[in-house]
């Protein structure tokens, strides 16, 4: 199982580009890389997932560089809102994956 | 939103005492999870099913147990509940194991265990 390394937390302030790397240097070849954001008391919630390159969706975008072994969850214009743990998975099957302590984002106003 | 149920969404119980939780789904997904996410740890996953009465451990499988005699339910029970399980359960649904997978959650049930 591919495990992930993550900063514990990051500060932001409301507008700024908010960029979280997430290192797995053990990625296996079928593996996808998938992100979640948690709010407290609620579940993990799907942002984006991708296998190379760059993808992007309404919410994030996600970069991954050839070799794959890290990734980068960039959140444009972060608000308040935005405050909450981010995930970084990586694994091929969803009970193959482990979900690491994640990122406390915290954006101030 | 996903529809996921999960009952109760808080209970605190003694030590010793049985303790069953539930997660009831609406989607008609086939495979359902089973997670605790405790500080520090985030979630790390019981068990799983894979289809009616098919179910398989998970990381920390120890001291819980499951059932799925229905597609929409998933039981998870811990026979004789011990402070260590105090936690916050998850359970959670997807439509396939493909690569592409999306986990759905549930709002999370706390358990406190005295």
């Amino acid at each position: 199982l591919a495990k992930t390394t993550q900063p514990i937390s990051m500060d932001s302030y409301e507008g700024q580009e908010v960029n979280i790397t997430c290192s797995h240097n053990n990625i296996a070849t079928n593996d996808y890389i998938t992100w979640y954001q948690q709010f407290p008391s609620q579940g993990p919630r799907f942002i984006i997932q991708g296998y190379k390159t760059k993808v992007t969706n309404e919410v994030a975008s996600l970069f991954i560089p050839a070799d794959r072994k890290s990734s980068t969850l960039s959140l444009p214009r972060v608000s308040l809102s935005d405050t909450a743990v981010y995930y970084c998975l990586v694994g091929d099957l969803p009970f193959k994956t482990i979900f690491g302590a994640g990122t406390r984002l915290f954006v101030k106003a | 939103d996903a529809g996921i149920t999960q009952s109760p969404r808080h209970k605190v119980t003694e030590t010793g005492t049985p303790v069953t939780l539930r997660c009831h789904q609406t989607e008609n997904h086939r495979y359902m999870y089973w997670y605790r996410q405790d500080p520090g740890h985030g979630l790390r996953l019981i068990h799983y099913s894979y289809g009616v009465k098919d179910t398989d451990k998970g990381e920390v499988s120890d001291g819980y147990s499951v059932s799925r005699s229905k597609t929409e339910d998933f039981l998870l029970t811990l026979e004789s509940a011990t402070s260590s399980q105090t936690s916050v359960y998850f359970c959670a649904i997807s439509e396939t194991t493909a690569n592409t997978g999306e986990l759905f959650f549930g709002e999370g049930s706390r358990l406190t265990v005295l």
